[in-house]
């Protein structure tokens, strides 16, 4: 089943934040996270394996409840080049079916 | 370099044509997969392989056919059947060398091919 994300899109100005979310109805094992470019493939942020745990890349974080089957992610101070759709994606227990989530849309102006 | 290619970049098909989507990769990893997208949604999977000679039915199988006869190779066939192939195909690759299996690893992308049916 496909996890759930929100907002479906949101606008910032360079320098703001944003928060992006991840929630699926079935128990998480680990969530990943990707941004793709328009015309791009996905490119890898990072995953998150342990309840509770979060994750850095720059400016860029995570967390995972475990308990809540849900993810969040942080991007701080948002630059330009984080403009793209962000996707979470998790796996089935056997951690073997990959399901995307539908996708973020960030637009980040100057 | 290690990485993944598929090839061709863009593929025009008539209706009624089989067509097959190229995925090579060079990086050794085990587990590799094949996603739809369509305009502005997300990524859907059709088809997945963890071994070479096994592969798995994604959620959207039907008008696919995939093979696994090399640990680099995983070829997309897009029949007939497929009632609206139009699409961005994108094909991934994954190792399992981490303790757990492929869910502890990323999964590495190609650049994608896009199918246009005529």
């Amino acid at each position: 089943q496909q996890p759930v994300q929100s907002p479906q899109a949101v606008i910032l100005r360079e320098g703001e934040d944003a928060v992006i979310n991840c929630s699926s109805s079935k128990a998480l094992y680990s969530v990943h996270w990707y941004r793709q470019k328009h015309g791009e493939a996905p490119v890898f942020l990072m995953i998150l394996l342990k309840g509770g745990e979060q994750k850095g890349h720059e400016k860029i974080s995570a967390s995972f409840n475990e308990k809540k089957q849900q993810s969040s992610l942080y991007l701080t101070a948002s630059q330009l080049s984080y403009s793209g759709t962000y996707f979470c994606g998790t796996h089935d227990n056997y951690g073997q079916n990959f399901v995307f989530g539908p996708g973020t849309r960030l637009s980040v102006l100057p | 370099d290690g990485g993944i290619t598929q090839s061709p970049k863009y593929l025009f098909r008539k209706e009624g044509q089989n067509v097959t989507l190229s995925c090579e990769q060079n990086l050794n990893h085990d587990a590799m997969y094949w996603y739809r997208q369509d305009p502005g949604q997300g990524l859907r999977l059709i088809y997945y392989s963890q071994i070479v000679n096994d592969f798995q039915k994604g959620d959207i199988a039907e008008g696919y056919s995939v093979s696994r006869e090399k640990k680099e190779s995983f070829p997309l066939t897009v029949t007939s059947a497929q009632k609206n192939p139009t699409a961005f195909y994108l094909c991934a690759s994954r190792s399992s060398r981490l303790a757990g299996g492929p869910s502890y690893n990323e999964q590495f992308f190609g650049p994608g091919t896009r199918l246009t049916v005529l």
